[in-house]
């Protein structure tokens, strides 16, 4: 099994503009979590779906923010417009169900910087 | 390529003993960070304790405190005087460099405290 898979890993782009980060859950997995890192606040919980369906987005910091599950291989986190402030490595993780402790493994992230 | 490595998928203690989760590393970088994760079942990521690579001392919050050791990438969490509240998953987290290769997870311990 090839694990989470994210992409791209690095990605600059400047204020203003839309980025979309992609997700690949583990096969199997029914839960996707995205998370955000910063040095500041640690990890935060944006959003995370079950079966595709978003479940809990109380963690999106504002409108400029969105996320889509279209089916249960794939998942976006798009920000527009893109801000300073939104520099940050971004995690997606999988899990077999929300309320399982196990199988619950992360991607490598992206780390997002935005100038 | 790092690693982290958290050996013990799930632990069960009586209220009110003393629990300690392991988690090894292994990373070339010589400045790292080190940091404890608790998921309770909101799945936000809590902080539990940091410590800074360069820094002999030991990190301790409150009834948490970890056992550094550098030398053998041992970086364990110790929890006294367990009370029900912390039962959750725990994530160790390795923290180097400046891309998104830097930042590794473990798999997570899952703690449960019985009353």
């Amino acid at each position: 099994d090839a694990g989470v898979i994210q992409s791209p890993r690095h990605e600059v782009t400047e204020m203003g503009q839309e980025v979309t980060l992609r997700c690949k859950p583990i096969s199997g997995h029914n839960s996707l979590f995205w998370y955000r890192q910063t040095m500041m606040r640690g990890l935060e919980l944006l959003i995370y779906f079950n079966n595709n369906v978003p479940i809990d987005d109380s963690g999106m910091p504002e409108d400029r923010f969105s996320a889509k599950m279209p089916n249960a291989s794939f998942s976006t986190l798009k920000i527009q417009p893109s801000e300073p402030r939104d520099s940050a490595v971004y995690f997606c993780a999988s899990s077999l169900s929300p309320d399982s402790y196990y199988g619950y493994t992360f991607g490598s992230g992206t780390r997002l910087t935005v100038v | 390529a790092q690693t982290v490595t958290q050996s013990q998928p799930e632990m069960s203690v009586q209220e009110a003993e003393t629990v300690t989760l392991s988690c090894t590393y292994d990373t070339s970088e010589n400045n790292y960070y080190l940091f404890w994760y608790k998921q309770p079942p909101s799945r936000q990521m809590i902080l539990v304790i940091r410590q800074e690579a360069y820094k002999q001392q030991n990190a301790t919050e409150n009834r948490f405190s970890v056992n550094f050791q550098k030398a053998a990438k041992s970086f364990s969490l110790k929890i006294s005087d367990s009370q029900l509240g912390d039962t959750a998953m725990y994530f160790c987290e390795l923290l180097s460099g400046g891309g998104a290769d830097g930042l590794t997870f473990g798999k997570g311990t899952h703690l449960i405290i019985q009353p």
